[in-house]
């Protein structure tokens, strides 16, 4: 069974950092793209970024919104990504998503989501 | 990036009634090389991730229930319920995947009448 688990939401304080991960099982991780995703309080949808699959190196790309405060990593030998958020704002304020996708695919498998709040 | 509008906002429909939503992509999302539309249609229900419910803007996922259909090709997309029912009470969402930089629509909230 595919499974993203995506934890280490918390309250923070503006300008603050936090890294939020998302562990997978049930599917070859190094075949997958994962993205992330991140929905605000009330509010729709917003796609942050993602990490190509191992074949694409494992490169990233990043909404512009993010670019530059966001970074997304993999650690292979726990099958997990992370998404290392700085420089916070209060419209950083969400629940973020992990998914799984594919080269030119769309996300199929989603994590069930970690609550962000920003705020002092 | 690909800027993704949906309409209606919101829309309340009858159990039993057609419920139309539709998307339209700011550039064509439609690919020359294999004639394929790079988009999705998600549904969320309140405190879940999305599901997939069509990809390539007409493929309906496995699993899902026939009154939901996709349609369209280009720029102009409709997700279509034929006969709406209580569990369909949810917000609907288009995705394009043309680019990597893959955008959603803001939502369309249906609701019962």
């Amino acid at each position: 069974e595919v499974q993203l688990v995506v934890s280490g939401g918390d309250l923070v304080q503006p300008g603050g950092s936090l890294r939020l991960s998302c562990a997978t099982s049930g599917f070859t991780f190094s075949d997958h793209y994962i993205d992330w995703v991140r929905q605000a309080p009330g509010r729709g949808l917003e796609w942050l970024g993602l990490t190509r699959n191992k074949a694409n190196s494992y490169t990233t790309v990043y909404a512009a919104s993010v670019e530059g405060r966001f970074t997304i990593s993999r650690d292979e030998s726990k099958s997990s990504v992370y998404l290392q958020m700085s420089s916070l704002k209060t419209e950083d304020t969400a629940v973020y998503f992990c998914a799984r996708s594919q080269t030119a695919s769309p996300i199929n498998y989603w994590g069930q989501g970690t609550l962000v709040t920003v705020s002092s | 990036d690909i800027v993704m509008t949906q309409s209606p906002d919101s829309l309340a429909v009858s159990l039993g009634e057609r419920a139309t939503i539709n998307c339209r992509s700011s550039q064509s999302v439609l690919a020359n090389s294999n004639n394929k539309n790079y988009l999705t249609w998600y549904q969320q229900k309140p405190g879940q991730p999305p599901k997939l419910l069509i990809s390539w803007a007409s493929t309906r996922e496995s699993g899902v229930p026939d009154r939901f259909s996709g349609s369209g090709s280009g720029t102009d997309f409709t997700l279509t319920i034929s006969s709406l029912q209580a569990e369909d009470v949810a917000v609907y969402y288009c995705q394009q995947y043309y680019t990597t930089r893959r955008t959603f629509g803001q939502g369309t909230k249906v609701e019962i009448k």
